[in-house]
């Protein structure tokens, strides 16, 4: 696609269900990260995928939240038993790699009710 | 890690005029200063970037100033219109994961 994809745009859910939003970055982008923007707030890194390296997970908040990518273009963030605070605009971006510019997606608005 | 400073958290300016966001960061190690416009309901969008070894990028009615000594950078728009009303971040980033500010919201009344 032209751009960063991600679905669902919008999703309410009940606390303590889990959830799974999906990122479908720029074709030919090695580089993947998803980033979490709570109101008001700025962005809050989670987790960075290169390549086939293994995953940069040092800003997952909990062990409740996870992400995988496949074949090094999609990715899925879960997020296991929500709560009400991981109500947010959960962001996915992509990248060439380091040192090239990042281009984010619309962004997932999570509610949790 | 990196930690980013921006300010104002607000910044109400008249059409026409100029405004000006400020940045500060801590780890001299960054070398890579991203602007990013974030409109309501959007994803953000890149604006501007400067790299360390530049100390000034302009982009038309968009600027951006690099001081690595004093570990600060600004961006600078001129003549602001109602339509560059939006949320700015800056970041800095000594790796590949960019550290952000919390974001300014410009506001630009006709």
């Amino acid at each position: 696609g032209a751009g960063v994809s991600q679905s669902p745009s919008n999703k309410v859910t009940e606390k303590g269900k889990d959830v799974e939003l999906r990122c479908d970055p720029i074709s030919g982008h090695t580089a993947l990260y998803w980033y979490r923007q709570s109101l008001g707030q700025g962005l809050e890194f989670l987790i960075y995928f290169q390549g086939n390296s293994a995953p940069d997970k040092s800003g997952l908040p909990s062990d409740r939240f996870s992400a995988e990518r496949t074949g090094g273009s999609v990715s899925t963030l879960t997020i296991q038993r929500t709560q009400q605070e991981d109500s947010a605009v959960y962001l996915c971006a992509s990248s060439l790699g380091y040192g090239n510019t990042i281009y984010f997606g619309e962004g997932s608005w999570l509610t949790v009710v | 890690g990196e930690n980013v400073e921006q300010h104002p958290s607000t910044l109400s300016v008249q059409e026409g005029d100029s405004a000006v966001i400020k940045c500060t960061y801590s780890d001299s190690a960054s070398n890579y200063f991203p602007w990013y416009k974030q409109e309501l309901g959007k994803g953000p969008q890149l604006i501007i970037d400067i790299r360390s070894n530049v100390g000034e990028k302009k982009d038309q009615r968009i600027a951006v100033t690099l001081n690595k000594t004093a570990k600060h950078f600004s961006l600078h728009i001129t003549e602001t219109q109602p339509e560059d009303s939006a949320v700015y971040f800056c970041a800095a980033s000594p790796s590949y994961i960019p550290t952000f500010g919390r974001g300014t919201s410009l506001i630009v009344h006709p």
